[in-house]
């Protein structure tokens, strides 16, 4: 276990339901993060969080919306959802340092299916 | 904007024989992670590397960081089963938080 934990493991939304994903730390990080990956793409970061401030958001559409309540949870709000959304959403934490190694902790991931 | 590519996308191998996946990075980097990804799961980080030409290895596995800090490789001595999946490299972002992730070799093995 790497410390890391998603809720829900799988999940199946039509496209105008709203859904949120979650994910907790329990490691003692300072930086959240999410990405996604699909079959054909790499995994692409889609938000950032950096002691619990958004510190970017790498061009994602609005119907994904991003929340830190707290350093060690991250919630990811879908709505209105494409079936091209459908993929692997992971999160990760890391200890961000000066020297900025920043070595990556995921989580099980979300498999999302948008019907 | 900042790219990291990997050859080969995929890799068959018979049970036994070497693996080695290249990574190379349009920028110079800082340093460089590999991951390890099994089937169903997700990333697991493997090493990092950050002095230029440095070499580390974990048992099978030997991991290379360039002269000029811009390519990688992972070469895995005897594959065996257990080594299936994928291998990513990523780099630091340059001044961002988070990584660029190569899109990985995907090892199968043939027993």
């Amino acid at each position: 276990e790497t410390g890391v934990t998603q809720t829900p493991r799988h999940l199946v939304m039509g496209m105008t339901n709203k859904k949120s994903l979650k994910c907790e730390q329990h490691l003692g990080h300072n930086a959240m993060y999410w990405y996604k990956q699909s079959a054909k793409k790499p995994l692409e970061l889609m938000f950032v969080y950096s002691l619990e401030e958004r510190v970017e958001n790498n061009s994602v559409p609005s119907r994904f919306s991003p929340e830190c309540p707290n350093s060690s949870h991250l919630f990811l709000h879908l709505h209105t959802l494409q079936p091209e959304d459908s993929a692997l959403y992971l999160c990760a934490s890391s200890h961000l340092q000066s020297s900025g190694t920043d070595t990556q902790y995921f989580g099980p991931g979300t498999r999302l299916t948008v019907l | 904007g900042q790219q990291v590519m990997q050859i080969p996308q995929y890799q068959h191998v018979q049970e036994g024989e070497d693996f080695t996946t290249y990574c190379n990075s349009s920028t110079t980097l800082s340093n460089i992670q590999w991951y390890k990804q099994r089937p169903g799961g997700h990333p697991v980080f493997l090493i990092q590397l950050v002095k230029s030409g440095e070499v580390k290895k974990q048992k099978r596995l030997t991991f290379q960081f360039g002269e000029a800090k811009k390519n990688s490789s992972l070469h895995i001595t005897a594959t065996q089963t257990t080594d299936v999946g994928t291998y990513f490299c990523a780099g630091p972002r340059g001044g961002a938080d988070g990584l660029t992730f190569g899109k990985g070799t995907h090892l199968i093995i043939q027993p």
